[in-house]
């Protein structure tokens, strides 16, 4: 079966740090994406993890671990304009992507 | 700049009434999707096309068709829209890498959204 979880909603403070998680169970798994999504707009690409670790790249990071099937999306620094739903995919091979819901994270100032 | 392009934006359409969505790009790459999302849901994949060859998913309904005439051009019909098909549809593209088991970054366009009468 497929499944991810993520958390519905989140909210966090302007230059603060949150960490969004995603945990996953899929019957095929290559690798994790996140993607950014502004309210009416489509998917960003952010980041693809295949191996275990951390990724860092600007102001945010993804971390893989494919033996808990877990992910992190971390985000610093936060800004206004970071106000965004944020969704984990795991890529099931054979071109197919399984999205989570996403977690909707409000930036206060 | 390359990029995937969908018309309309916004489509209004009547109960039953056939309503066909565009999707171009300029990336030249060989595969497209077709999503469904609706509000605070996760993308559902309807279809994807492996050059001119189609996937169907097994759960989408056959209220839904799509075409794919060329590299760059890709639709989505629906035949009898019902209340329940009011979403976002948003179209997406990717390379295909050697072997095919992996799947390569999608990239999308800014969706139609559609509502029904």
């Amino acid at each position: 079966g497929q499944n991810i979880d993520q958390p519905t909603e989140m909210t966090a403070t302007e230059g603060a740090i949150v960490q969004i998680n995603c945990t996953y169970q899929t019957s095929g798994f290559n690798g994790l994406f996140w993607y950014q999504q502004h309210a009416g707009e489509a998917p960003t690409f952010l980041s693809y993890n295949v191996l275990d670790g951390l990724e860092e790249k600007g102001r945010f990071s993804s971390f893989l671990s494919r033996s808990k099937g877990y992910s992190y999306l971390l985000l610093k620094e936060l800004q206004m304009k970071d106000s965004a739903s944020y969704l984990c995919a795991t890529d099931g091979g054979y071109n197919k992507l399984i999205f989570g819901a996403g977690t909707r994270l409000a930036v206060h100032p | 700049d390359a990029m995937v392009i969908q018309n309309p934006r916004y489509q209004v359409t009547q109960f039953g009434k056939p309503v066909t969505l565009s999707c171009s790009q300029t990336l030249n790459h060989n595969v497209m999707y077709w999503y469904q999302q609706k509000s605070s849901q996760a993308p559902k994949l309807l279809f994807h096309y492996y050059d001119k060859d189609f996937n169907n998913e097994a759960d989408t309904p056959d209220n839904f068709q799509s075409r794919r005439p060329n590299t760059s051009f890709c639709f989505l019909d629906i035949r009898s829209p019902g209340l329940g098909d009011a979403a976002m549809y948003l179209c997406a593209t990717s390379r295909e890498p050697p072997g095919g088991e992996i799947t390569d970054t999608q990239y999308f366009g800014p969706g139609t959204r559609l509502t029904v009468l």
